[in-house]
């Protein structure tokens, strides 16, 4: 059983709402990660956190905040997003977010954009 | 060309039998390399982690050749639960930034 958790399990959402993904981890990890997942195709790293500091952003349009008030959560903050934006978010964790760590991943949250 | 490849499948494979795929990558500064499993509507998780002089784990043998830059993944006996998704990952060490292959798709079948 995986020690990251992910709520909601499911989400739908119109255009104009404003909606949060949490993420929990209890194995003392110092680095957080939010990835995307888009059906039939590998996860894609969105956001790294590293001892609560944003260290890596792909990029990632504006309508999603990151925001990690300890080490031990993490959210996702979720405003205007369009329907292309449905897909699997996997939270994971890792000890440090330095070096060839193993990522463990939550069990995500499956987002449905209307 | 994609930083990580593979092969999609699916391998279709008899309950018993061994199969095996690669993986290859194109940074050849990668640091680090995993098998990751998915099952449908699941998360990724860690199968086994791959090094230089290869490891064996029960049924699973992962390879790694740095010069021709691919990994390898072979399953003896295979069981039905085997059938998932075989995620090839590459690690590059800076920000511990994982690139993840597209999968390949294995059915196991009675």
């Amino acid at each position: 059983d995986t020690e990251v958790t992910q709520t909601p399990k499911h989400l739908v959402m119109g255009m104009t709402n404003k909606k949060s993904l949490k993420c929990e981890q209890h194995m003392g990890h110092r680095a957080m990660y939010w990835y995307k997942q888009k059906a039939k195709k590998p996860p894609e790293l969105m956001f790294v956190y590293s001892y609560e500091k944003l260290s890596i952003n792909e990029s990632v349009p504006s309508r999603f905040s990151p925001e990690c008030p300890n080490s031990s959560l993490l959210n996702l903050h979720l405003h205007a997003l369009q329907p292309e934006d449905s897909a699997l978010y996997l939270c994971a964790s890792s000890p440090t977010g330095q070096g060839e760590e193993t990522q463990y991943f939550g069990p995500g949250t499956r987002l449905l954009v209307l | 060309r994609k930083e990580v490849e593979q092969d999609p499948g699916p391998f279709n494979v008899p309950e018993g039998a061994t199969v095996a795929f690669n993986c290859t990558y194109s940074n050849s500064a990668s640091q680090s390399f995993f098998w990751y499993r998915q099952d449908c509507r699941k998360e990724p998780k860690l199968l086994m982690s791959v090094y230089s002089s290869g490891n064996e784990d029960g049924r699973f043998t992962a390879q790694l050749n740095r010069a021709s830059q691919y990994i390898s993944l072979l399953i003896r006996d295979s069981k039905l639960s085997d059938s998932a998704t075989y995620l090839c990952v590459v690690n590059r060490a800076a920000g511990n930034k994982l690139t993840f292959g597209g999968g390949t798709r294995v059915l196991v079948k009675p």
